[in-house]
């Protein structure tokens, strides 16, 4: 079984498009991320949510916005996309609520190519 | 300014070879991870520690504290372990990552 699943695994699509890509994990964890890898391989966080709430929103546009239906799903969405925003974008979870050094694991990446 | 830097930024080595990866970090950090990003993509967290060190099969990982530093060392290397390995600093409830480390072992 998929520990953190993500969908799609590739995405390409043209500049002004809106877009989401859906995340989910059968661990039970209460927290879960969203991180942004660009073409230096540099990861970065954006959000992270626990229980459905939000808990960290980095400085990222307002183009994107996640959303939380149950703890299980962190979905991301992207509206009028760019061409800086083809990356890979990368789903994790951890076990804990807002407490601290836990393990995340993480969900296989979807590629974002804008064209 | 939370910072976490890496070194090398690239390494060959032959098979059988010890290998040592370095990362350094600001302070006030909570714990700190190792992760391992596969060829084909795929993140796996090798470890997190807060203190001391933590051996899986032929992977060990060093902190120390006081010098805010940690280190990941792989023992008898093999090209299957080639891969981009990324340090990550706990800093509250996130983490802030290094630039990783691009790995070839050579047979």
């Amino acid at each position: 079984d998929t520990a953190v699943s993500q969908t799609p695994k590739y995405l390409v699509t043209q500049m002004g498009n809106d877009k989401s890509i859906k995340c989910e994990q059968n661990l039970g964890h209460d927290t879960m991320y969203w991180y942004k890898q660009d073409s230096k391989k540099f990861l970065k966080i954006m959000f992270s949510y626990n229980n459905k709430e939000l808990i960290i929103n980095e400085t990222v546009p307002n183009r994107f916005s996640p959303k939380s239906p149950d703890k299980a799903h962190l979905n991301l969405h992207i509206n009028s996309l760019e061409l800086g925003d083809s990356a890979v974008y990368f789903c994790a979870s951890s076990q804990g609520g807002l407490a601290v050094q836990e393990t995340q694991y993480f969900g296989p990446g979807t590629r974002l190519l804008v064209l | 300014k939370n910072e976490v830097e890496q070194s090398p930024q690239n390494l060959t080595a032959q098979e059988g070879e010890f290998i040592t990866i370095n990362c350094s970090y600001s302070v006030g950090i909570s714990a700190l991870h190792w992760l391992q990003q596969h060829p084909g993509g795929g993140i796996v967290s090798l470890f997190m520690l807060s203190s001391g060190k933590k051996k899986h099969g032929r992977l060990i990982a060093t902190i120390n504290i006081q010098e805010k530093h940690s280190s990941l060392h792989i023992t008898a290397s093999h090209p299957r372990d080639s891969a981009v390995y990324i340090c990550a600093a706990e800093y509250g409830n996130k983490l802030v990552f290094g630039a990783g480390t691009i790995l070839r072992v050579k047979s």
